[in-house]
């Protein structure tokens, strides 16, 4: 039970190129999560999943896309990065599913190193 | 809107003295509540909640938090500091919106430090 992945571990691209970010879950979750962390900022919600299908902005969706593969698959795309866009990309997973079932754990992956020069 | 605050970016403890970090939320419903910790370049894992019941919340490696609605506080604490507790701390609000997905609202972070 590896519970979240996430790959890359560390990326480093330069400004303007696009790459995606791999997460999967095998904890057959309903809900998953894509953050970047950022000094002094916390963590801050790009996008989310509440199940498989349906994809919802967070706080700071501007310059990434998302896509839910499959129940187990979460992926980030960068089209075209950014030096704004250096961080570290947490990805998470949750059993809260559309009926509303809340309070529930998430579980974080790893994280993605991203700088973007 | 839900919304946590965090006191204090950078706390320090001698090993063997009370850790306190401080949190305070603001939230138009009864709030879910949680603390994570991360430990240099890890994810984050999950130290307590609170939902409903006691407000009075135990969790893993000695860690307690009490849920104040007065206060609107949800307080970390741990009598006893160890160095291995040296980590980043943050607080969450669960956002209770219908179909939210259970998104969580964090704070901005607080990182303990631990001297010998």
């Amino acid at each position: 039970n590896a519970g979240v992945t996430q790959t890359p571990k560390f990326q480093v691209l330069k400004t303007g190129q696009s790459m995606t970010l791999q997460c999967a879950q095998d904890m057959n979750h309903n809900s998953m999560y894509w953050y970047r962390q950022d000094p002094g900022m916390g963590l801050r919600l790009i996008y989310y999943s509440a199940s498989e299908g349906t994809t919802d902005k967070g706080e700071v969706p501007n310059g990434y896309n998302v896509s839910r593969l499959n129940k187990r698959e979460f992926s980030l795309r960068l089209e075209s990065a950014a030096p704004s866009q250096t961080s570290v990309y947490f990805c998470a997973s949750s059993e809260v599913g559309l009926a509303g079932v809340i309070g529930e754990t998430q579980y974080f992956g790893p994280g993605t190193r991203l700088l973007v020069l | 809107a839900q919304s946590v605050t965090q006191l204090g970016s950078h706390v320090s403890v001698s090993e063997g003295a009370l850790v306190l970090l401080r949190c305070n939320y603001s939230s138009s419903v009864p709030p879910y509540l949680f603390w994570y910790v991360q430990y240099p370049n890890q994810g984050l894992q999950l130290l307590l909640k609170y939902t409903t019941g006691a407000t009075l919340v135990k969790g893993i490696n000695g860690f307690e938090a009490e849920f104040k609605k007065s206060e609107t506080s949800f307080h970390l604490t741990k009598p006893s500091a160890h160095m291995s507790d040296a980590a980043e701390y943050f607080c969450a609000v669960s956002d209770r919106g219908y179909n939210q997905g259970g998104k969580l609202i964090f704070g901005q972070g607080t990182e303990l430090s631990v001297k010998p």
